[in-house]
């Protein structure tokens, strides 16, 4: 059974603080790797994809991906009370030339002014 | 932007009616998924669709279960005799054909099971 891990927190870090997320996952044949923000009731929105190891930004978020320790973490800069959500990593499972999207419980992260 | 649409965006049935979720993937994407979430659950893999056959489906996508691409740009999920387990999020996400692979999710529709 392929798993990925996830504290599910809650996650509480005061309004312009760093929030660190992370992950771990299970099947060592992974190749890509993905960050979800899920508000309440809605669905999963595409933050943050990597496919190699090390770090990869895009404007207040970087990735980190650590294929050896089968680790993956968001860290979200300067937070802001709007970051406030549930964060899922999802792990793409390639199987026959076709992929499906193993996610985590996902991490909700507060926070707070 | 393009994006993933679902219809309807609350589904109420009773127990062992036939229910069919709809949705309109990104217009230039070749692969289709349905997952589900049951309220407080993960998101979990359905069925992933290609080329007009099923690529892949869960031990949850059983007998029950059937998906279709009717045209040219819907992709349904049906129940044919729905039970209260069945109550979820059901989610349809697409992406491209090759890589990046990313997958782009619609806004769900909720269905109720009573």
């Amino acid at each position: 059974q392929k798993e990925v891990e996830q504290n599910s927190g809650p996650l509480s870090v005061p309004e312009g603080a760093i929030a660190s997320l992370n992950c771990t996952y299970s099947d060592r044949g992974s190749q890509s790797f993905f960050w979800y923000r899920q508000y309440s009731g809605k669905s999963p929105e595409l933050i943050m994809s990597i496919y190699s190891n090390g770090d990869k930004e895009d404007g207040r978020f970087t990735a980190q991906l650590n294929k050896a320790s089968q680790y993956v973490s968001l860290l979200i800069r300067d937070s802001q009370p709007s970051d406030s959500a549930t964060y899922l990593c999802a792990v793409n499972l390639f199987s026959g030339g076709y992929n499906k999207l193993i996610f985590g419980a996902g991490t909700r992260l507060a926070v707070h002014p | 932007e393009p994006e993933v649409t679902q219809t309807p965006s609350h589904q109420v049935t009773q127990m062992g009616q036939e229910v069919i979720l709809r949705c309109v993937p990104i217009s230039n994407h070749l692969y289709f998924y349905w997952y589900r979430q049951i309220l407080g659950q993960k998101v979990e893999f359905l069925v992933s669709f290609y080329n007009n056959e099923i690529s892949e489906k869960s031990e949850i996508f059983d007998d029950q279960f059937s998906v279709e691409r009717p045209d040219g740009s819907n992709f349904t999920l049906k129940i044919r005799s729905t039970k209260l387990e069945d109550s979820a999020m059901y989610f349809c996400a697409s992406r491209t054909g090759g890589p990046p692979s990313e997958q782009y999710f619609g806004p769900g529709t909720r269905l109720t099971v009573t």
